[in-house]
C-alpha cells in the first residue's frame, strides 16, 4: 500500500524567501514521486517528477525536490519565492509511472508582498 | 493543443436530476480518471479506467458510474444527483510523464 503525507495545509512565504513544502511517504515498492500545482480555478499540473534516477529533480519554475529514501520523503523547494508561485502544491505517489497514483492533501502556498 | 477537454465548465443543477460530465483526450493515453476535489479532503479518486472497455471503482464510487466505449473519451454519470455531489470535479489521463489533468467541472447540486 502507498500513502503520502503532507506537513502543513498552508505555508506563507515573503516575496524572495525559500519556499519549502513538505512530503513523506510510504511505499512497499520503489516509488514513483511527483509534485503538481494548480492554480486558482485550473486542473493540476505536473512540476516534477522522480522516477528512480537522479534523487536531485528540478522542474519548471524554479522549483526542485530531492527524493531522499532514509527519511521516505520528497520534500520541495524553491530559492526565491514569487507573487506567481501562490498556488496549491500536491505531492503524489505512484508504484509505476502515473498509474492509479495517490495524491497527498494539498499545501497551499501563499506568498507576501 | 494536447489535453483533457471537460464540459460543462460549470452546471447548477436540481437534486435528483441525472447528469453526465464528459471528458475527452487527445493523447492516446491508456488510463483515464475522474476525481472530486473539495475543501480539506484534496483529490478523491471516483472512477478509473485502464484501458478502453474496462473501469473500476476508486474511493468514492457511490452514486457514480462511468462508461469507456473508446480510448478518447470518459464520461461520468450521476444518475440522481444529491446535495452531497457539490465539489469541483477533475477528469485526467496518465502516460509515462504522470498525469494530465482537465480544467474541472464545478457541480452545485441544490
Amino acid at each position: 500500500a502507498q500513502s503520502v503525507t503532507q506537513l502543513g495545509s498552508h505555508v506563507s512565504v515573503s516575496e524572495g524567501a525559500l519556499v519549502l513544502l513538505r512530503c513523506n511517504y510510504s511505499s512497499s515498492v520503489p516509488p514513483y514521486l511527483f509534485w503538481y500545482v494548480q492554480y486558482p480555478n485550473q486542473g493540476l499540473q505536473l512540476l516534477l517528477k522522480y522516477t528512480s534516477a537522479a534523487t536531485l529533480v528540478k522542474g519548471i519554475n524554479g522549483f526542485e525536490a530531492e527524493f531522499k529514501k532514509s527519511e521516505t520523503s520528497f520534500h520541495l523547494t524553491k530559492p526565491s519565492a514569487h507573487m506567481r508561485d501562490a498556488a496549491e502544491y500536491f505531492c503524489a505517489v505512484s508504484s509505476g509511472g502515473g498509474f492509479k497514483t495517490i495524491f497527498g492533501a494539498g499545501t497551499r502556498l501563499f506568498v507576501k508582498a | 493543443i494536447a489535453g483533457i477537454t471537460q464540459a460543462p465548465t460549470s452546471q447548477i443543477l436540481a437534486a435528483g436530476r441525472r447528469m453526465t460530465l464528459r471528458c475527452t483526450q487527445d493523447m492516446r493515453h491508456n488510463a483515464m480518471y475522474w476525481y472530486r476535489q473539495d475543501l480539506g479532503l484534496g483529490l478523491r479518486l471516483i472512477h478509473y479506467s485502464n484501458t478502453a472497455g474496462t473501469t473500476g471503482k476508486g474511493e468514492v464510487p457511490d452514486g457514480y458510474s462511468v462508461s469507456r466505449a473508446n480510448t478518447d473519451d470518459f464520461p461520468l454519470t450521476l444518475a440522481s444527483a444529491v446535495p452531497s455531489q457539490t465539489s469541483v470535479y477533475f477528469c485526467a489521463s496518465s502516460g509515462v510523464d504522470g498525469y494530465t489533468f482537465g480544467s474541472g467541472t464545478r457541480l452545485t447540486v441544490v
